[in-house]
């Protein structure tokens, strides 16, 4: 068991390009979350798989934004049209879904757009 | 509303000293679980310890104890003897249960801690 793994650690990008980052959570997780964080905040909530089902967005998650989960495996985060208010780090996050435990967080990826 | 808070937004700590970090959250919830993660400058959320709201001893982990007061909702991080590589940002959160019943963890502003020699 590897831990949650994200790719890319860090990426550039202009803005108004898309970007796509990519997390494969420990294998016998159901649960998937995505999280931003800014910098100085804690991570603020953004989505949440249970298996392939995407059953929780929040308020941030933008027309901008998608998510997926297919197969209930690994996920992706697209987003379309950057913008620099994006610059964040994006964290995974996955949990085994039985009772009440706790999430496993990949190292993150930190988007820049310049 | 803010559903956590943590007011300390920096805390110092002499190596080998205990040092507690405060943690209050709201939630009307009657069952719902607490964490405290730890997060080094690699940016990476590591997870230190767990107390649900049934539980009624106060969780333990090694060096770190949570400090559960309900009735005050207060859920405090203690590390005993302190080492240098607990220096860190320090996040309390909570998962609780969405309208649509589903889980979601909501997170403290964090506190960052350092460790002095």
């Amino acid at each position: 068991d590897t831990g949650v793994s994200q790719d890319p650690r860090h990426k550039i990008t202009k803005r108004g390009q898309n970007v796509t980052f990519r997390c494969d959570p420990i294998s016998e997780h159901n649960r998937l979350y995505w999280y931003r964080q800014t910098l100085g905040q804690g991570p603020e909530f953004l989505t949440y798989f249970q298996n392939e089902a995407q059953l929780e967005k929040s308020r941030l998650l933008s027309d901008r934004f998608s998510a997926e989960r297919p197969k209930g495996s690994f996920s992706t985060l697209e987003i379309q049209r950057t913008e620099q208010g994006d610059s964040a780090m994006y964290l995974c996050a996955s949990s085994l879904g039985v009772g009440d435990t706790e999430a496993f967080f990949g190292q993150g990826t930190r988007l820049t757009v310049v | 509303a803010q559903k956590i808070t943590q007011t300390q937004p920096g805390m110092f700590v002499q190596e080998k000293e205990a040092v507690t970090l405060d943690c209050t959250y709201d939630t009307s919830d009657q069952s719902y679980g607490l964490f405290w993660y730890k997060q080094p400058s690699s940016g990476e959320m590591i997870f230190l310890i767990y107390q649900g709201s049934y539980d009624e001893q106060n969780a333990t982990e090694g060096r770190y104890s949570l400090n559960f007061q309900k009735a005050r909702k207060s859920a405090n991080l203690v590390i005993s003897a302190s080492q240098l590589g607990d220096s860190a940002m320090y996040f309390c959160a909570m998962r609780e249960r969405t309208t649509s019943g589903t889980y979601k963890y909501i997170f403290g502003t964090g506190t960052r801690l350092k460790v002095l020699a």
